[in-house]
């Protein structure tokens, strides 16, 4: 069974910039997450989508921006890009949203440099 | 809110013994769970263990095992007999009955020395 993949892997932006991150969750799942993990936040919760719908969103401004599409494949967009912005965001998958007792499975990241 | 504090930044551990990683979490809720997760330099979270709050019993998955204390609200990943392929960052996370994220400690980096 496919894991959660994330493209891209690696890339590289100027300031002012926009970057699309793509995710492809588990088959079956519906549930999408996003985190942004720097050294000095840790992991950070973006936001989450569910069948389409964005269920929560993380203390991050309004140039973060997500949605889901109906094959449950979820994207995240960073408008003009700042420095801070460099990063490793995660994507992570669940079958079910809002309960505790499921885990996240999460792919391999992008990583994002802003320079 | 929910908070999950993780104390040791960096553990150093024998090959082949057993190792014990903190995790003190803080919550209003009574209905919750707690995860840990490893991180190798690759990027992705692995997941490890999993415990709910209702759980009388510790939860154990191969050389992992939780040490629940709930009354102390701890929640400790006891590795045994370590590998080499243990060294990572590890972390501990929380999810509550409302809310669709999951919280994250600062995380532990462990190493294995051979």
């Amino acid at each position: 069974k496919a894991g959660v993949t994330q493209t891209p892997r690696y890339l590289i932006k100027t300031r002012g910039q926009q970057v699309t991150l793509s995710c492809s969750p588990i088959s079956g799942h519906r549930s999408v997450s996003w985190y942004q993990q720097t050294p000095g936040q840790g992991l950070q919760f973006l936001f989450e989508y569910f069948s389409e719908t964005q269920r929560n969103k993380g203390n991050f401004p309004g140039r973060f921006s997500g949605r889901q599409f109906s094959n449950s494949r979820s994207e995240m967009n960073v408008s003009t890009l700042e420095l801070g912005d460099s990063a490793l965001y995660l994507c992570a998958s669940s079958r079910t949203s809002g309960t505790y007792t499921g885990e996240l499975f999460f792919g391999e990241g992008s990583r994002l440099t802003v320079l | 809110a929910q908070k999950i504090t993780q104390t040791q930044p960096g553990m150093f551990v024998q090959e082949k013994e057993a190792v014990t990683l903190d995790c003190t979490y803080d919550t209003s809720d009574q209905s919750y769970g707690l995860f840990w997760y490893k991180q190798p330099s690759s990027g992705e979270m692995i997941f490890l263990i999993y415990q709910g709050s209702y759980d009388e019993q510790n939860a154990t998955e191969g050389r992992y095992s939780l040490n629940f204390q709930k009354a102390r609200k701890s929640a400790n990943l006891v590795i045994s007999a370590s590998q080499l392929g243990d060294s990572a960052m590890y972390f501990c996370a929380m999810r509550g009955p409302n809310n669709n994220d999951m919280r994250f400690g600062a995380g532990t980096r462990l190493t294995v020395k051979p």
